[in-house]
């Protein structure tokens, strides 16, 4: 149980396109997701709290307007980077939360930008 | 505000030999203390979590954690080091309940090594 899947794992793109990615709770329901960026060989930074049925709480120095989310169910959160640049290529992370001491963490999603 | 402090980005253990994993934090509140391992490429495993109540905890694969308040650590253990135990751990402290919606501060992060 508790499984966490992102959609897609890997993703290529030209500068200027966005790119959506997808994280879903397979098998438990989650108000709060959260999302991760981490760069090689780094720890994750937590870039926004993304609640159901309300608008994303991001952290400080993270784009609102770049990073849109979109948290549509109780088991779905949407992450999509906006006119992307090289700069944005990372590894992006979710997790969601079926209680409050627990978060399950997805595979992750390689974004890279050309 | 909350911290996180990994000593050590790289230990290097031989097969069998103790694995120790050092995490020391800041909490200006009571703190939820979890260790995350994580394989190349893939998301983040949840090895064990201690919210409240016994400080001895026991996770998967061997590990453990003790939470020391007086020494404001979280340090994870494990008495045999396998060669499948290579991978990054991480510590996180969360402000627990009825502080900052459960957001997770994440270390430095810490590559284990196993030798054979």
């Amino acid at each position: 149980g508790a499984v966490v899947s992102q959609h897609p794992s890997r993703v290529i793109c030209k500068s200027g396109t966005s790119v959506k990615i997808e994280c879903r709770s397979l098998d438990f329901q989650a108000t709060t997701m959260f999302w991760y960026r981490q760069f090689p060989k780094q720890s994750l930074m937590l870039m926004a709290t993304s609640n159901e049925g309300s608008k994303a709480t991001y952290e400080q120095g993270v784009e609102k307007d770049k990073f849109l989310i979109n948290h549509a169910s109780l088991t779905l959160s949407t992450l999509t980077v906006t006119s992307a640049h090289p700069e944005d290529s990372s590894f992006y992370i979710c997790s969601a939360r079926p209680s409050y001491d627990t978060q399950y963490f997805g595979p992750g999603t390689r974004l890279t930008v050309l | 505000a909350q911290s996180v402090t990994q000593l050590g980005s790289h230990v290097s253990v031989s097969e069998g030999a103790l694995v120790l994993l050092r995490c020391n934090y800041s909490s200006s509140v009571p703190p939820y203390l979890f260790w995350y391992v994580q394989y190349p490429n893939q998301g983040l495993q949840l090895l064990l979590k201690y919210t409240t109540g016994a400080t001895l905890v026991k996770g998967i694969n061997g590990f453990e954690a003790e939470f020391k308040k007086s020494e404001t650590s979280f340090h994870l253990t494990k008495p045999s080091a396998h060669m499948s135990d290579a991978a990054e751990y991480f510590c996180a402290v969360g402000a627990g309940r009825g502080n900052q919606g459960g957001k997770l501060i994440f270390g430095q992060g810490t590559e284990l090594s196993v030798k054979p």
